[in-house]
């Protein structure tokens, strides 16, 4: 059965800081993977996603991830993060067309 | 704004009761799914609905069930309410139910508490 991994927990950055938060994926075919934000009593909103092609994808508010195949790796980036980025992000994997694996999430804090 | 959604945003109810959660999906949008946010077992998927026939199940209880209306609409039937049933439960759509390419919307939740 597929799995996502996200190895932090949490994670403490200083506002300006660079981000990298970590996602691994276990699954026997090609994936579609995808990193959710949550802001607290929010909703999950799509920051980017990846069926194919490049393995370097841009999303939404500066976000971008890279898929590594021979890793089963495709971890979330942030050059510079802003305060309003403090949120819970999650790695999902899709299986097929049915449904989306999530990680454990990833609680990110910004430090003014 | 997703455009995805859901009612009521919190319900406070007792064990032994039964609930009904509402999700309107995104217009065009055929495929609705419901998910579980709890804190022991994270996001779980329960079930998907693709226009209007059951297209695939999850780690869904026998106590809960759903269903898709005409008019795309889906609710969510939890019954014999118990403690462990208090949640987060997301709605989300997407255009398709049959294929890979398969972005997901979600809704901002129904807040399930269970006393």
């Amino acid at each position: 059965a597929q799995s996502v991994t996200q190895p932090d927990i949490h994670i403490t950055v200083s506002e300006g800081a660079s981000l990298e938060l970590r996602c691994n994926y276990s699954y026997g075919a090609t994936p579609y993977l995808f990193w959710y934000v949550q802001s607290p009593g929010q909703g999950l909103q799509l920051l980017l996603k990846y069926f194919s092609g490049d393995t370097l994808v841009q999303g939404i508010k500066g976000f971008e991830a890279e898929f590594k195949r021979s890793q089963s790796s495709f971890n979330l980036r942030q050059p510079s993060v802003h305060w309003s980025d403090a949120a819970e992000y999650f790695c999902a994997v899709a299986r097929g067309a049915h449904k989306l694996v999530f990680g454990q999430g990833t609680k990110l804090t910004i430090n003014p | 704004d997703s455009g995805v959604t859901q009612t009521p945003k919190h319900l406070i109810t007792a064990t032994g009761q039964r609930v009904t959660l509402r999700c309107s999906p995104r217009s065009g949008d055929l495929s609705v799914y419901w998910y579980q946010q709890s804190l022991d077992q994270g996001l779980q998927f329960l079930i998907q609905y693709y226009n209007g026939e059951e297209r695939a199940k999850g780690n869904i209880l026998e106590r809960f069930s759903a269903q898709q209306f005409p008019d795309l609409h889906s609710e969510l039937n939890l019954s014999s309410l118990e403690l462990g049933d208090s949640a987060l439960y997301f709605c989300a759509s997407s255009q398709s139910g049959t294929s890979g390419h398969n972005e997901q919307f979600f809704g901002p939740g129904t807040r399930l508490t269970v006393l």
